[in-house]
């Protein structure tokens, strides 16, 4: 596809369920971001790969979460045992070269996980 | 920890005014970079600003980078409903990192036809 794809677009998770979040970043982007984005905020930062490796998981809430990339394009976002603090968009972002260095960073359209 | 304050929280405005929304920080920052995020999509890249006094233009809207480089303003003049959404500023976060950003609270505009 043109851009950055997530999925699903919207998930509804029960206290303590396992959910997994898609990212297809657009083809040969090296760098892939993950960003958690609550309501009235702006994103923070989750973690950031480059190709195949995790460079970056220090925005990560807790060890319930947990991000793989194993082929250097599509990625996930895992959470296990979600809690309702975790309610939020999760926004997806990749670029063409390493870091954002005289590049851009492109979005996808997120995913709103609530937690009920 | 760099943190970015904009102001103000919420705007509505009628469509034909002109508005400036403000990016403020106590550190300096390499660069600064303007996003809009619309309802139910991913921010989107306006600008980036990069020397301390720039102003950069993109249509109707005018960008500039505080001289000190901690500030940043957003002016955009006769907004339209087009204009609506939420605008957040964000800048490489400290440490030396060339790939994390900070990001603000952002500015959610209402441009009223």
């Amino acid at each position: 596809g043109a851009g950055v794809s997530q999925s699903p677009r919207y998930k509804v998770a029960k206290r303590g369920q396992d959910v997994a979040l898609r990212c297809d970043p657009i083809s040969g982007h090296v760098s892939l971001f993950w960003y958690q984005q609550a309501l009235g905020q702006g994103p923070e930062f989750l973690t950031y790969f480059q190709n195949e490796a995790q460079l970056d998981k220090s925005g990560l809430p807790s060890d319930r979460f947990f991000a793989e990339r194993p082929e250097g394009s599509v990625s996930t976002l895992k959470i296990q045992r979600t809690q309702q603090e975790d309610s939020a968009v999760y926004l997806c972002a990749s670029s063409f070269r390493r870091g954002l260095m005289n590049t851009e960073a492109f979005f996808g359209q997120g995913t709103r996980l609530t937690v009920v | 920890t760099q943190l970015l304050e904009q102001s103000p929280q919420f705007l509505s405005i009628q469509e034909g005014e002109n508005l400036t929304v403000y990016c403020n920080s106590s550190s300096v920052f390499s660069s600064l970079q303007w996003y809009r995020q619309e309802p139910g999509e991913g921010p989107v890249l306006l600008v980036t600003v990069v020397t301390g006094g720039e102003v950069k233009k993109l249509k109707r809207l005018t960008f500039q980078f505080g001289d000190a480089r901690k500030d940043s303003s957003l002016h955009i003049t006769a907004a339209q409903p087009g204009d609506t959404g939420l605008y957040l500023c964000a800048g490489p976060s400290s440490g030396g990192s060339n790939y994390k950003l900070t990001f603000g609270k952002g500015t959610l505009l209402t441009v009223n036809p």
